[in-house]
């Protein structure tokens, strides 16, 4: 099955900080990767992917390089701000047709602060 | 497009009774699961749904039911409540077994049992 180990939080970082959450992961198969972000009071959001390795995803900043040889999936952004104070997870998926049903597993979370 | 609409956002009940979490999503999406949120614990599965008539057991199943008559909707039952199962409840969906796909989560509902 699928397990990810992501860096133990709070993350706490001064606005415009460069940010870095360690993420690193175990699957069945060739997975994709997944951040998700979750601000205060909310559901679980997709902030980017990557389907194969040396894929990069990105969407509002961050950053990931999906690493194979390293299986690794960290999360990156220049500059942070205020607003992107949230709880982040990864997540691997694994194309599961050929290995029965799935079963997708979080971890805990990152939970990142950052103060003005 | 609503995308995973759960219902209530919040709920309190006292222990032993019994109550469903709604969701419902407009995507056609094929799978559907059920997550409880709780502190240090992070995301932990329930049930899962990988089609109409078909589900199974997830990481933490006791205590809840699930069924899946039609596509659009994955009901959570709470067969008699205990203060163990506070928590907040998420719904999310994705539309196949394709690993290429993400995940759409629903608000959530936060249930207090006393």
């Amino acid at each position: 099955g699928n397990s990810v180990t992501q860096m133990e939080g709070p993350v706490t970082l001064s606005e415009e900080a460069f940010l870095t959450i360690n993420c690193t992961y175990t699957a069945t198969g060739y997975p994709s990767l997944f951040w998700y972000v979750q601000y205060p009071g909310e559901g679980l959001q997709l902030l980017l992917k990557a389907t194969k390795a040396d894929d990069k995803g990105s969407n509002k900043g961050f950053e990931a390089i999906y690493r194979k040889e390293t299986t690794s999936f960290h999360l990156e952004k220049g500059s942070v701000q205020v607003s992107d104070s949230a709880v982040y997870f990864c997540a691997p998926r694994a194309d599961i047709s050929n290995f029965g049903n799935e079963k997708l597993t979080f971890g805990t979370g990152t939970r990142l602060t950052i103060i003005p | 497009n609503a995308g995973v609409t759960q219902t209530p956002k919040f709920q309190v009940l006292k222990t032993g009774q019994s109550m469903t979490l709604q969701c419902a999503q407009d995507m056609n999406h094929e799978y559907m699961s059920w997550y409880r949120q709780d502190p240090g614990m992070g995301l932990r599965l329930i049930h899962y749904s990988v089609g109409a008539g078909i589900t199974d057991q997830g990481e933490v199943p006791n205590g809840y039911n699930v069924s899946r008559s039609t596509t659009e909707d994955f009901p959570l039952r709470l067969l008699s409540a205990a203060p163990s199962q506070t928590s907040v409840y998420f719904c999310a969906s994705t539309p196949d077994r394709g690993a290429n796909y993400g995940y759409t989560f629903g608000s959530g509902t936060r249930l207090t049992v006393v």
